[in-house]
């Protein structure tokens, strides 16, 4: 069971590039979403999505887009990159039910630089 | 919305000792989920411990156990007997229950308590 699966893990860009980070989850989960983390914020949400063809923005939407056409898959894409976007991203899924027994599940994590 | 403060950045304690990580916030809901996160120097993030709102019980999991004082909006971590590899940045999160509707499984963190087990 492979869990949350993010590629790359580690990624260059120069400022203007364009370039989507993938999420996969293969415990058929709903809720799926993307979190950013810089030093001293903690972990804010970007985009999230309750199902196939549904998404919504969170906390810190600009600059990204999301899509969900599978319940496997939530791409995150960058359209034209800034440093500001330089930032660790995880991904995250859990079931659908705001439930004690659903928390959420984490890739590993990439770490985007743009230069 | 809801917010998490985490008011110390940075905590040491020796191994084997006892240490409590703090965390406050607030919210007008009356039923919500709390949790602890660590992060080791790997970036994985893994569950410590999580709480429901309205137990009263505070959870514990092995050497973790949870402070939760729901009037004071208060859910505090207790680490007994520190080992090193609990040396981790820890982070206190809230996470709404209401319907599954508009994207209630969404966790709100607090900005991270990073914690140094001195043997």
């Amino acid at each position: 069971n492979a869990g949350v699966t993010q590629t790359p893990k580690f990624q260059v860009l120069k400022t203007g590039q364009s370039m989507t980070l993938q999420c996969a989850q293969d415990m058929n989960h709903e809720y799926m979403s993307w979190y950013r983390q810089d030093p001293g914020m903690g972990l804010r949400l970007i985009h999230y999505s309750v199902g196939a063809g549904i998404t919504d923005q969170g906390e810190v939407p600009n600059g990204y887009n999301v899509s969900r056409s599978t319940t496997e898959d939530f791409p995150l894409r960058l359209l034209s990159a800034a440093p500001s976007q330089t930032s660790v991203y995880f991904c995250a899924s859990s079931r659908i039910l705001s439930s004690y027994n659903s928390p959420l599940h984490f890739g590993n994590g990439t770490r985007l630089t743009v230069t | 919305a809801q917010t998490v403060t985490q008011s110390q950045p940075e905590m040491s304690v020796q191994e084997a000792e006892t240490v409590t990580l703090s965390c406050t916030y607030d919210t007008s809901e009356s039923d919500y989920y709390l949790f602890w996160y660590k992060q080791p120097p790997s970036r994985q993030m893994i569950l410590v411990i999580r709480q429901e709102a309205y137990k009263q019980q505070n959870a514990t999991e092995n050497r973790f156990s949870v402070n939760f004082q729901k009037a004071a909006k208060s859910f505090s971590l207790k680490i007994s007997d520190s080992q090193l590899g609990d040396a981790a940045m820890y982070f206190c999160a809230y996470r709404s229950a209401g319907s599954s509707q508009g994207g209630s499984e969404k966790l709100v963190f607090g900005k991270g308590m990073k914690l140094t087990v001195n043997p």
